[in-house]
Order: structure tokens, then C-alpha cells, then sequence
């Protein structure tokens, strides 16, 4: 089955970059998630990417996929203290339920 | 269209108490998923609809819980004679087609004491 592990937390000071990557085992085509949650809400979609593609960038937002090594990052640009939240990566199969399994979530903590 | 909704946004029930959860997904989304997140966890994946049929269901749905989406479009979760191991949030998501990102509801939080 799919398996989907990132590291628990990530410290940064204000203005720095955030990276937090991820691992994931499903080696069948599919598509790759990066998901936000504020402390007592849902879950909301920063961006995503189809395995196909290797780089993915959304203003502050950048998404590095490296297959081979089934390794995904999510690169903040100049974090803010509002960026402070729970990251979550996911992946989903490219067909069928397209069910998206989920990791235990990075804590990223911004400090002035 | 306000996204996805879900209610009540708490519940505090007594073991044995049965519990049931409302999800009016997007409207146009004909794809309904539900997942249960206990603390320091990710989601987990409970069940899923495309339209009214249930077609998926994770072996964390015991026999006590149930999901409908009679007219494929809002959905309930039941769980009968709750536990204490059921407190968790309890989100919904909907999504219009496969694999293109799901929108999440602000979930169902359960305590049951």
C-alpha cells in the first residue's frame, strides 16, 4: 500500500525560506498534494503536481519532485509568520478512487 | 457556492450515544470522501461516493459506523454506540474530478467522554 512520511517539524525565522519535503512509495503514476492546516480548521490545497512533471511554481510556492527517489518538497519563499501551520503532503493514484493517502504533517513553526 | 460544509463543527456525546455528521459537499463535485484525523496524525481514509454510491469503505469503518449520500449530493456519517476511541475530527471532501485536488470541509470535531 501506499506509505507517505515527512518530518514532524521545521523552526525558520521570518524572511528565510521553508522547505519540507517528503517521501511517498507509490511508484505507479499519480499525483502528488500539498495541503495546509490552521490550528481547528480543515484542510486547504496549496497546490499539487502530476508525477510527469519535476517542478511546479506558484508565487511564494515552489514544488520539486524527484521520482526516481519518490522525494517531494514544498519550498516557502521569504515565510511568514502566517505561514505558521501544519503541512501535509499526499499522493493519489492517477486512476480508479483516486483516494489520496496522507502523511503525519510537518509543523512549521515561523519565528520573528 | 461557500465550499464544503459540514455540521455540527463540535459535538460532545456520552459512550453508547449514537452520533451523526452532515456534509453538503460543492455543489457540481459529484465525488464525496470522508476521513477521520486524531491528534499529531494526518487524515485517514474512511469512505468515499461517486454520486450516491458508496464504493469504497477503509477497514477503520467498523460495523458502528455508516455513511449515505442518498441523492448524491449531501452526505451523513453515523456512528452508533460511540466509544471513547472514536473522538477525532471527522472531515469531509469533495472533489469534481479525480486526482485534480480535493476541497475540504472544516471538519466535525467528536469528543466522546
Amino acid at each position: 500500500g501506499e506509505d507517505v512520511e515527512q518530518s514532524l517539524f521545521l523552526s525558520v525565522r521570518e524572511g528565510d525560506s521553508s522547505v519540507i519535503n517528503c517521501t511517498y512509495t507509490d511508484s505507479s503514476s499519480t499525483y502528488l498534494y500539498w495541503y495546509k492546516q490552521e490550528p481547528g480548521a480543515g484542510l486547504q490545497l496549496l497546490t499539487y503536481i502530476f508525477s510527469n512533471m519535476d517542478m511546479k511554481q506558484d508565487q511564494r510556492l515552489t514544488v520539486l519532485l524527484n521520482k526516481k527517489d519518490k522525494h517531494l518538497s514544498l519550498r516557502i519563499a521569504d515565510t511568514q509568520t502566517g505561514d505558521s501551520a501544519i503541512y501535509f503532503c499526499a499522493e493519489s493514484p492517477a486512476r480508479g478512487s483516486y483516494i489520496p493517502t496522507f502523511g503525519r504533517g510537518t509543523s512549521l513553526i515561523v519565528h520573528p | 457556492d461557500t465550499g464544503v460544509s459540514q455540521n455540527p463543527r463540535h459535538k460532545i456525546t456520552k459512550r453508547g450515544q449514537n452520533v451523526t455528521f452532515r456534509c453538503d459537499p460543492i455543489s457540481e463535485h459529484n465525488r464525496l470522501y470522508w476521513y477521520r484525523q486524531t491528534l499529531g496524525q494526518g487524515p485517514e481514509f474512511l469512505t468515499y461516493f461517486q454520486n450516491e454510491a458508496q464504493l469504497e469503505k477503509s477497514r477503520l469503518l467498523s460495523d458502528r459506523f455508516s455513511a449515505e449520500r442518498p441523492k448524491g449530493s449531501f452526505s451523513t456519517l453515523e456512528i452508533q454506540r460511540t466509544e471513547q476511541g472514536d473522538s477525532a475530527m471527522y472531515l469531509c471532501a469533495s472533489s469534481l474530478m479525480g486526482g485534480r485536488g480535493y476541497t475540504f470541509g472544516s471538519g466535525t470535531r467528536l469528543t466522546v467522554v
